[in-house]
């Protein structure tokens, strides 16, 4: 079945350390996103890739990285830069990144600073 | 900046009533919508879309209505079911070349029995 995974489904950080979330596509879709949500908000847009080898900034990129060295593939790390990094993480994939048919989710990551 | 929103944070029904779900939009560009359901703990799953072109599309038990002269969106759940309660977002996509999916704040929608 063609889905998207992400993993591990909870994770927890310690202060100052840098954790990467990982996010696995087979639907062959080009453009991903990382997407965060806080209790009772919406979601905000971390990161997007467009297409393998390249990514651009959402709304609240400071603190995190990310690469897409592959197009099944895109991981986002949280660095310790991030001060409030205690949240649900989610990742889409889409056709394209425009005149799509909608995102298809993974089932989110919830990471927890201890 | 650009931004899409909710009428109201929490809707509760009972069983069987229809429910609707509102949603403006500011952008008056955007000529995409979806309407998305999350239930707690999981990612969103996609439930309906429109294009700027359609005022009305239906789906099994749901309708998405689009007014693009006051910039609303609203979704309609018919009989609605306890399975029915979820956090429901509604998202445009602006009609501008590099931009992601904008999400609104949610809807919180309580069906009880």
């Amino acid at each position: 079945d063609g889905g998207i995974t992400q993993s591990p489904k909870y994770l927890f950080r310690k202060e100052g350390q840098n954790v990467t979330l990982s996010c696995e596509q087979n639907l062959n879709h080009d453009a991903m996103y990382w997407y965060r949500q806080d209790p009772g908000q919406g979601l905000r847009l971390i990161y997007y890739s467009q297409i393998v080898n390249d990514f651009q900034k959402g709304d609240i990129a400071e603190g995190y990285s990310v690469s897409r060295e592959k197009k099944e593939s895109f991981p986002l790390t949280v660095t310790s830069a991030q001060k409030n990094p205690t949240a649900f993480y989610l990742c889409a994939s889409s056709i394209d990144l425009n005149r799509s048919n909608g995102y298809t989710f993974g089932s989110g990551t919830r990471l927890t600073v201890v | 900046g650009e931004s899409v929103g909710l009428h109201l944070p929490t809707l509760s029904v009972q069983e069987g009533d229809n429910s609707i779900i509102n949603c403006a939009y500011s952008n008056s560009a955007s000529d995409y919508f979806i309407w998305y359901k999350q239930e707690s703990g999981k990612g969103p799953q996609f439930i309906i879309d429109i294009r700027s072109n359609m005022d009305k599309r239906q789906g099994q038990r749901v309708t998405v209505l689009l007014n693009k002269t006051v910039k609303h969106l609203s979704l309609q759940i018919a009989a609605t079911q306890p399975g029915d309660s979820a956090v429901y977002f509604c998202a445009e996509i602006p009609n501008q070349a590099g931009t992601a999916l904008i999400f609104g704040k949610g809807t919180t929608l309580s069906v009880s029995s």
